[in-house]
């Protein structure tokens, strides 16, 4: 069965500085989706960043960026110039057949 | 991206009595949308996944009857709480698949469930 860890329920951040959450999944799969979502204070799930299973190149997107590594079955995300709006509960998620969601890693960011 | 509505965000009712969500995606068709619970603190569980035209899937423990789920068009599914109780009482949520978007979910805000 596919599982998804997150293994840090929290990590601090000092703002402007980096920091990488961690994500590993377990999956038989060859074909699958992998996603960060983030979850701010107001409850709304908002997309981050996604990553098809199938492209090597690790994705992008501004300040976030992720850290694919498709034989350790890892993907890390990495928020660069950390910002105080950064602050939230951040979720690895993982689609194939069916769509998983990690337990959650809650950020904070430090002024 | 992809925008979903969730409406209400938040309802208080009395016990006993039904409650009705609406999710809607505004600017693409979905198939597929599916249903959370979110308890404080905690990821999201998921509930049922809708299918438009056709009955909802259940997650194991999630009691069909109990919860109502319409998908009646491609925009628009519904969550019906069926004599609500204060152990329904949570933060639900919805979301909605673009297809055509390498399988990526766009949720609704969502609506927080008061039984009294």
């Amino acid at each position: 069965a596919q599982t998804v860890t997150q293994s840090q329920p929290e990590m601090s951040v000092q703002e402007a500085e980096t920091v990488t959450l961690s994500c590993t999944y377990d999956t038989s799969e060859s074909d699958y989706y992998l996603f960060w979502y983030k979850q701010p204070p107001s409850r709304q799930m908002i997309l981050v960043i996604r990553q098809e299973a199938y492209k090597q190149q690790n994705a992008t997107e501004n300040r976030f960026s992720v850290n694919f590594q498709k034989a350790a079955k890892s993907f890390s995300l990495k928020i660069s110039d950390s910002q105080l709006g950064d602050a939230a509960m951040y979720f690895c998620a993982y689609s194939g057949n069916q769509f998983y969601f990690g337990t959650g890693t809650s950020l904070t960011v430090i002024p | 991206g992809a925008v979903v509505s969730q409406h209400p965000s938040w309802v208080i009712c009395k016990s006993g009595t039904s409650v009705k969500i609406e999710c809607r995606s505004l600017d693409f068709q979905a198939t597929t949308m599916f249903w959370y619970r979110q308890f404080p603190k905690q990821s999201l569980m998921l509930m049922a996944t809708s299918n438009e035209g056709s009955k909802a899937t259940y997650e194991q423990g999630v009691e069909k009857d109990k919860f109502l789920i319409n998908h009646a068009s491609l925009t628009l599914s519904t969550l019906t709480v069926t004599s609500a109780h204060p152990e329904d009482s949570s933060f639900y949520i919805c979301s909605a698949r673009d297809g055509g978007e390498q399988e990526t979910q766009y949720f609704g805000p969502g609506t927080r469930l008061l039984v009294l």
